[in-house]
């Protein structure tokens, strides 16, 4: 079963303005992971934030974790057409580093 | 660096044939994985190893075999292939040295079974 899911399901939104994901999980992490996918490729890793952090920055990228609701937010600011993508939480669970679980996505369109 | 190298790209088979996807990773890492994503859905983990000659099962692990001889090479075996698993196949490594923790993904198999 997928531990992450993501919210919303779809979202577009005009360049420029900021894009907001939200992933919800089950169960203890040591880490949660989001990843972008464009349409037909492989995913990047964008960001990973460990279960003892809150907060994380990376460019126009800000991560939020708050493992009392065991959720975790991704901003993308001021979005460009480029930033057209899938985008997925993963989460490492405390039982297993490498039993990576992923969440079903957010298809996030930037219209030009 | 090559990164993480995924072949065939694109492969149809019969159900009950068998296939080996292949996987390989240049960068030394020790962690890597096999998962499967299906239509519209996240990746699911299907096998995965911490180093050469340790193997585990992920989530989905049913009718699938893994090895692990090498550091570098991670080969994806379908035993007898079913159109249950007609999907997108992804390999990927990953680093956890050097105080970044990073999983690499290669391009994909896109596999059918008719």
């Amino acid at each position: 079963s997928q531990q992450g899911e993501e919210d919303p399901q779809a979202l577009s939104i005009q360049e420029g303005e900021n894009a907001t994901m939200n992933c919800s999980y089950k169960t203890s992490i040591n880490n949660l992971q989001w990843y972008r996918q464009n349409s037909g490729r492989g995913l990047v890793h964008l960001i990973l934030i460990r279960s003892n952090e809150r907060e994380k920055h990376s460019g126009r990228l800000r991560v939020t974790l708050d493992t009392s609701k065991k959720s975790s937010s991704l901003l993308i600011t001021a979005s460009r057409a480029a930033d057209t993508a899938s985008y997925f939480c993963a989460t490492d669970d405390s039982g297993g580093y490498q039993k990576v679980t992923f969440g079903t996505g957010t298809k996030l369109q930037v219209i030009p | 660096n090559a990164g993480v190298t995924q072949t065939p790209k694109f492969q149809v088979l019969k159900t009950g044939q068998s296939m080996t996807l292949q996987c390989a990773q240049d960068m030394n890492h020790e962690y890597m994985s096999w998962y499967r994503q299906d239509p519209g859905m996240g990746l699911r983990l299907i096998h995965y190893s911490v180093g050469a000659g340790i193997t585990d099962q992920g989530e989905v692990p049913n009718g699938y075999n893994v090895s692990r001889s090498t550091t570098e090479d991670f080969p994806l075996r379908l035993l007898s292939a079913a159109p249950s698993q007609t999907s997108v196949y992804f390999c990927a490594s990953r680093r956890t040295s050097g105080g970044r923790d990073t999983q690499y993904f290669g391009p994909g198999t896109r596999l059918t079974v008719l």
